[in-house]
């Protein structure tokens, strides 16, 4: 596709459950990351992809999230046992070539509500 | 611990103003800084990239100049027009590839 695209666009679900959030990027894009936006805040950092290898996953909050990215391109967020201030958007960007010098391309978003 | 920080928070404007958004960072060794702008309920969008080189890029309406020495960044944005209003984001990257957000510039352009 010509940008980047998360599904789904909402999920709400209820605490204890385990969602899956998807992130397709930018086709050719070596480099993916997740971020995460709580209300009023700006994105914060959850973990960088460069390939199919997490380069630097120190922005996860605790052992609960993961995030895979097995064939180099799509890259799933995995949150098991969901607790009500995982509540937040979750955004993914995706940028060419291997340094940040390159831009950033961030996806709509996926709003998750845990109930 | 690189810190982001956006004046003012919000800001209400007429229409065909010219205006300036602030951004300041506590740690000049930046690899580049890049403003979004994002929409309600939508994801951001790039609006432009300035590497730790530059000292400013341009794209229409709009200009954001870069002092790393003194870690500020400006978005001037000339002739505002009501589809101007989102809140605008600054965002530094601090290594070679995560970035580090302001909490942003909320903008409304009266008609």
């Amino acid at each position: 596709g010509a940008g980047v695209s998360q599904t789904p666009s909402n999920k709400v679900t209820e605490k204890g459950k385990y969602v899956e959030l998807r992130c397709d990027p930018i086709s050719g894009h070596t480099a993916l990351y997740w971020y995460r936006q709580s209300l009023g805040q700006g994105p914060e950092f959850l973990i960088y992809f460069q390939g199919t290898g997490a380069a630097d996953d120190s922005g996860l909050p605790n052992d609960r999230f993961f995030a895979v990215r097995p064939e180099g391109s799509v890259s799933t967020l995995k949150i098991q046992r969901t607790e009500r201030g995982d509540s937040a958007v979750y955004l993914c960007a995706s940028s060419a070539g291997t340094s940040g010098h390159n831009e950033q391309f961030f996806g709509p978003g996926t709003r998750l509500t845990v109930l | 611990k690189q810190e982001v920080t956006q004046i003012p928070a919000a800001l209400s404007v007429p229409e065909g103003e010219n205006l300036v958004l602030n951004c300041s960072f506590t740690d000049s060794a930046i690899y580049n800084l890049q403003w979004f702008r994002q929409d309600p309920g939508k994801g951001l969008t790039s609006l432009l990239l300035i590497q730790s080189s530059q000292r400013e890029q341009t794209s229409g309406r709009l200009n954001a100049s870069l002092d790393k020495s003194s870690g500020r960044s400006t978005l001037y944005i000339a002739a505002s027009q009501p589809g101007d209003s989102a809140t605008y984001l600054c965002a530094v990257a601090p290594g070679t590839y995560k970035y580090i957000f302001g909490t942003g510039t909320r903008l409304k352009v009266l008609a």
